[in-house]
């Protein structure tokens, strides 16, 4: 069966340190990979998007790769800060037979920045 | 320009009821997509409307239905409502149509909490 597996229900982490989340899938043919941020209470909020044929991409202090034989997508976060404390989901959007499927959430990692 | 709004943010049922949610999109966004978020499943796809169609549809039963005006603001619908149907109901709207092969970004609003009781 298709999964999204996001390794870490949650990661603490000291204020200056780089955070990585991971993001592994079976059974899809990803066409791209995004990453949202959720606040308590709060609608996931976009934050990268990686296509299959992308290596890495950047956002300031945001990086994610995409390793389509791995199966997996690491997203970082340089020089975090307690701001950066939210929970990070990764989503993936397939082809169902070449026609546009859905984006399939992972539970998300809860990271925590601690000053 | 405005973001996605939901309507109403929260609300409390009991077992047996019925409830409908309201989305209303961003403004030129034609897609809208519904998710139930839960601690234990995470966000669950529910179905996508494009154009007043459904597009797409999740694994879940037909007590969940959905619709899409002319406009493009959407509605779900829930019917003999569960103790398990207790969730943040998500709405997100995209540009749709070739668009989202470009960003694929979905927008989303602050949720419907609905507790079953």
């Amino acid at each position: 069966s298709q999964k999204i597996e996001q390794n870490s229900e949650a990661l603490n982490i000291q204020e200056g340190k780089t955070a990585t989340l991971t993001c592994n899938y079976t059974n899809y043919s990803p066409a791209y990979l995004q990453w949202y941020r959720q606040d308590p209470g709060r609608g996931p909020v976009f934050l990268l998007l990686i296509r299959e044929n992308e290596k890495e991409k950047r956002k300031e202090r945001l990086k994610v790769t995409f390793d389509t034989t791995l199966k997996q997508s690491l997203f970082h976060i340089t020089a975090s800060q307690p701001a950066d404390s939210a929970t990070y989901l990764c989503a993936l959007l397939s082809w169902y037979g070449g026609s546009q499927g859905n984006l399939i959430f992972g539970k998300g990692t809860k990271l925590s920045v601690k000053p | 320009k405005a973001g996605v709004t939901q309507t109403p943010r929260y609300l409390i049922k009991t077992r047996g009821q019925q409830v409908t949610l309201s989305c209303s999109p961003i403004s030129g966004h034609r897609s809208v997509s519904w998710y139930q978020q839960t601690p234990g499943q995470g966000l669950q796809f529910l179905f996508e409307y494009f154009s007043e169609t459904q597009r797409n549809k999740g694994n879940f039963p037909g007590r969940f239905s959905g619709r899409q005006f002319s406009n493009s603001r959407s509605e779900m619908n829930v019917s003999t409502l569960e103790l398990g149907d207790s969730a943040l109901y998500l709405c997100a709207s995209s540009l749709g149509g070739q668009e989202i092969y470009n960003t694929g970004e979905l927008f989303f609003g602050e949720g419907s909490r609905l507790t079953v009781l």
